[in-house]
Order: C-alpha cells, then structure tokens, then sequence
C-alpha cells in the first residue's frame, strides 16, 4: 500500500542554520510529491511540488526539495533558517483519487 | 490567503448532535476536497467532489456526508456525533478533477469539539 513516512516527529535548530527534513515513500509508479506547511491556527500551505523532469525543485521560502528516486526520498532543505518557519510540515504523495500524507515533522527555532 | 473559505471556524457540540461544514472554493476551481486531521489519525483524506459529482471517497465514515451545490460550494454533513470525531476538518479546492496532479488550496479549518 502507497504510503509516506516522515522519520522525525520533533526538530530543533537555531535561527540561520541549515534544515533538512526527511520525507520517504512508498509507492509502485513515478509519484506526484508536495510538501505542505501548516502554521498554528492556519490551512496548509503548498511549498513545493515534484511532478517531473528536474528533480531539483525550488520552492516558496527559499525551500527547495530533492526527489531521489533509488532512495524513495523527497527531503526538504532550507540553507538558512528563519524564526517565522517555525511550522509543521507535511509530505505528501498524490495518486489519482487522494493525496496521502505523511505524520508531519514539527519545527522549532530557536533565536 | 487561499481563497478557500469555510465556516464556522468553531464548533462546539454535544454526542449524538448533527452539525453541517461549509467550504467555498477559489474562484474557477472545480474540485473540492474534504480532510480530517487528529491527533492520532493525522490528515486524512475524506471525500472529493468534482463539478457538483462525487469524484472520491476515502476513509469517511457511514455517519458522514457531503455534496457539493451548483455553485461549487460544499457542505460536510457530520451526524451521531462522537467524541472520536473532534478535529480540524480542511477544505481544499483544486481547479482539475485529479486529486494527485493539481495543486490543492487549503481553507483555514473548521474545528469541531464533540463534549
């Protein structure tokens, strides 16, 4: 069955340094992949989206997200991060009838 | 902002109650998608619908229902409440029929207290 782990339910990191969130997957075809960010109180926010082609892809935010197919991976990474991306972030796969998410990873900066 | 609307943002109700969710999709789109997030279930996908059609359904339960108007508009129907069924319940619309191509825009949440 299609699926989407994310690994670490908690990460910590101080204001400007480097993020890598990890997102793995599981399913038979070339998936469709997003990542989402939800704020405290709000909807969830598209960053980015891997459909085809490069998989190199840049997102709002200054996020970017690599797809490596022989991994089943979609990690998230920002160069430098700032205390408004203190968010949970989701992974997602999207089939033809749904997308399925991930458990989410919940960043928090530190100043 | 999304341009996906729901109300109310707060519910408050009682077991075995019947409550109705609303969703006004971004103008142009088609589709709309109802999820629920918990705690222990995280963000589930419920139920889609396109141009007015049920296009797909997910892990909705029997006591749930929704449609979607002429307008595009949707409604979430929740009936028999249960404590279980307190959430965040998300609306999101997308302008094609194909849940995983088309980029889906997030309303804010309803978020349903069942006491």
């Amino acid at each position: 069955a299609q699926s989407v782990t994310q690994p670490d339910i908690h990460i910590t990191v101080s204001e400007g340094a480097s993020l890598e969130l990890r997102c793995n997957y599981s399913y038979g075809a070339t998936p469709y992949l997003f990542w989402y960010v939800q704020s405290p109180g709000q909807g969830l926010q598209l960053l980015l989206k891997y459909f085809s082609g490069d998989t190199l892809v840049q997102g709002i935010k200054g996020f970017e997200a690599e797809f490596k197919r022989s991994q089943s991976s979609f990690n998230l990474r920002k160069p430098s991060v700032h205390w408004s991306d203190a968010a949970e972030y989701f992974c997602a796969v999207g089939l033809t009838d749904k997308l399925i998410f991930g458990t989410g990873t919940r960043l928090q900066v530190f100043p | 902002d999304s341009g996906v609307t729901q109300t109310p943002k707060h519910l408050i109700t009682a077991t075995g109650q019947r409550v109705t969710l609303r969703c006004s999709p971004r103008s142009g789109d088609l589709s709309v998608y109802w999820y629920q997030q918990s705690l222990d279930q995280g963000l589930q996908f419920l139920i889609q619908y396109y141009n007015g059609e049920e296009r797909a359904k997910g892990n909705i339960l029997e006591r749930f229902s929704a449609q979607q108007f002429p307008d595009l508009h949707s409604e979430l129907n929740l009936s028999s409440l249960e404590l279980g069924d307190s959430a965040l319940y998300f609306c999101a619309s997308s302008v094609g029929g194909v849940a995983g191509n088309n980029e889906q825009f997030f309303g804010p949440g309803t978020r349903l207290t069942v006491l």
